[in-house]
């Protein structure tokens, strides 16, 4: 399968824990982007990368979120000190330079108890 | 930012009939793509559709079309011959500041036999 893969599926944590998600993209692909989307919501933005640079960062990326992409290839968002509100679904895309269309991984659920 | 607006939270349909799903979204921008992408439960959102501002004729994918009114910033999507498959969440999301989606908040669609 060379779709976008992201692991782990789901992820339980308890509040005050640090998660790290991974997420690789389709092999060539240039763009990566991060998104967050919670129950009854569709996707909010959080971060782009094009290769290795990160672009573009919402405001919704506070302090305690980080994202890398070392080598431009796959890319890892980190959520230091977690807290219920950062219960989500988070999704990572990408797309190749030049085009409009954005591939979706599956996603990885975060549950912060 | 700019917002993308989806009133119709749910909406349902019988098998081979034809539903349509609203969106309207708020830009300053002369030429953008609009999308419809789907997200069917538990699996990745996938893209179903995209418009170029640009062209007056409206998009076709097989059974999906769309009816773009740029004036009216009015970019409904058609459903014709619906399938179980279908049934799904369904956004509809307009390029913010560079690639990055801004998502309206979804239509569940529900597919009766």
């Amino acid at each position: 399968d060379t779709g976008v893969s992201q692991n782990p599926r789901h992820k339980i944590t308890k509040r005050g824990q640090n998660v790290t998600f991974r997420c690789d993209p389709i092999s060539e692909h240039n763009r990566l982007y991060w998104y967050r989307q919670t129950l009854g919501q569709g996707p909010e933005f959080l971060t782009y990368f094009q290769n290795e640079a990160q672009l573009e960062k919402s405001r919704l990326l506070s302090d305690r979120f980080s994202a890398e992409r070392p080598k431009g290839s796959f890319s890892t968002l980190e959520i230091q000190r977690t807290e219920q509100g950062d219960s989500a679904m988070y999704l990572c895309a990408s797309s190749p330079l030049g085009s409009t269309e954005a591939f979706f991984g599956q996603g990885t659920r975060l549950t912060v108890v | 930012a700019q917002t993308v607006t989806q009133s119709q939270p749910e909406m349902s349909v019988q098998e081979a009939e034809t539903v349509t799903l609203s969106c309207t979204y708020d830009t300053s921008e002369s030429d953008y793509y609009l999308f419809w992408y789907k997200q069917p439960p538990s699996r990745q959102m996938i893209l179903v559709i995209r418009q170029e501002a640009y062209k007056q004729q409206n998009a076709t994918e097989n059974r999906f079309s769309v009816n773009f009114q740029k004036a009216a910033k009015s970019f409904s999507l058609k459903i014709s011959d619906s399938q179980l498959g279908d049934a799904a969440m369904y956004f509809c999301a307009y390029p913010d500041s560079g690639y990055a989606l801004n998502f309206g908040k979804g239509t569940s669609l529900l597919v009766t036999p």
